[in-house]
């Protein structure tokens, strides 16, 4: 079937830290990858994504490369900052099923 | 333009109590999403829906739960009763289009069963 495996947390970094969350996925055809953000208190939302083996998601200082020959799609950022604080989802859909999340990392930054 | 808005936010009952989550999607969203989340866990389907129509439903713990989407708007999520088990967050989601993978969460209903 197919599934996200994610590093687990808690993440806890300095601000200004280089930063890299795991992410690798099991799926049977060709998924779509996304990287979803929950801040404290708010709804998840959608961070970056990526669609084909190569592509490169990007947002608000934060990347993903879909590598297809390792079933990766780490999330990096070259420095933290405090209000980065947050559970981090890794998610793929194959398809037209259902989108399947990862547990989740927790990413703690301290000033 | 407003976002996915859910209610209640917080929600305590005891064991075997019924208990309702209401969900109004943003504006034009012609898919619906109900996911429930458990601690320390990432959200798991329960059910979609395009418009009225519930396409996917595989994960919908039918003995229990029930949901509805009337006028393919707003949707309510049924639990009755509630066992202990069910405590989680519950999390709607819409999208324009379907399994784009691109949808839009409320911030959920959290469900304690004492």
């Amino acid at each position: 079937g197919n599934s996200v495996t994610q590093m687990e947390g808690p993440v806890t970094l300095s601000e200004e830290a280089f930063l890299t969350i795991n992410c690798t996925y099991t799926a049977t055809g060709y998924p779509s990858l996304f990287w979803y953000v929950q801040y404290p208190g708010e709804g998840l939302q959608l961070l970056l994504k990526a669609t084909k083996a190569d592509d490169k998601g990007s947002n608000k200082g934060f990347e993903a490369t879909y590598r297809k020959e390792t079933t990766s799609f780490h999330l990096e950022k070259g420095s933290v900052q405090v209000s980065d604080s947050a559970v981090y989802f890794c998610a793929l859909i194959v398809n037209t099923d259902k989108l399947i999340f990862g547990t989740g990392t927790r990413l703690q930054v301290f000033p | 333009e407003a976002g996915v808005v859910q209610s209640p936010r917080y929600k305590i009952i005891e064991k075997k109590q019924p208990v309702a989550f209401w969900c109004n999607p943003i504006s034009g969203h012609n898919t619906l999403y109900w996911y429930r989340q458990n601690l320390g866990q990432g959200p798991e389907l329960l059910i979609r829906y395009e418009n009225e129509e519930a396409v996917d439903d595989s994960q919908l713990p039918k003995d229990r739960f029930s949901a509805e989407r009337l006028k393919g708007v707003d949707s309510t999520l049924k639990i009755q009763p509630a066992e202990l088990g069910d405590s989680a967050v519950y999390l709607c989601a819409s999208s324009f289009t379907a399994n784009t993978g691109e949808l839009f969460f409320g911030e959920g209903s959290r469900l304690t069963v004492l």
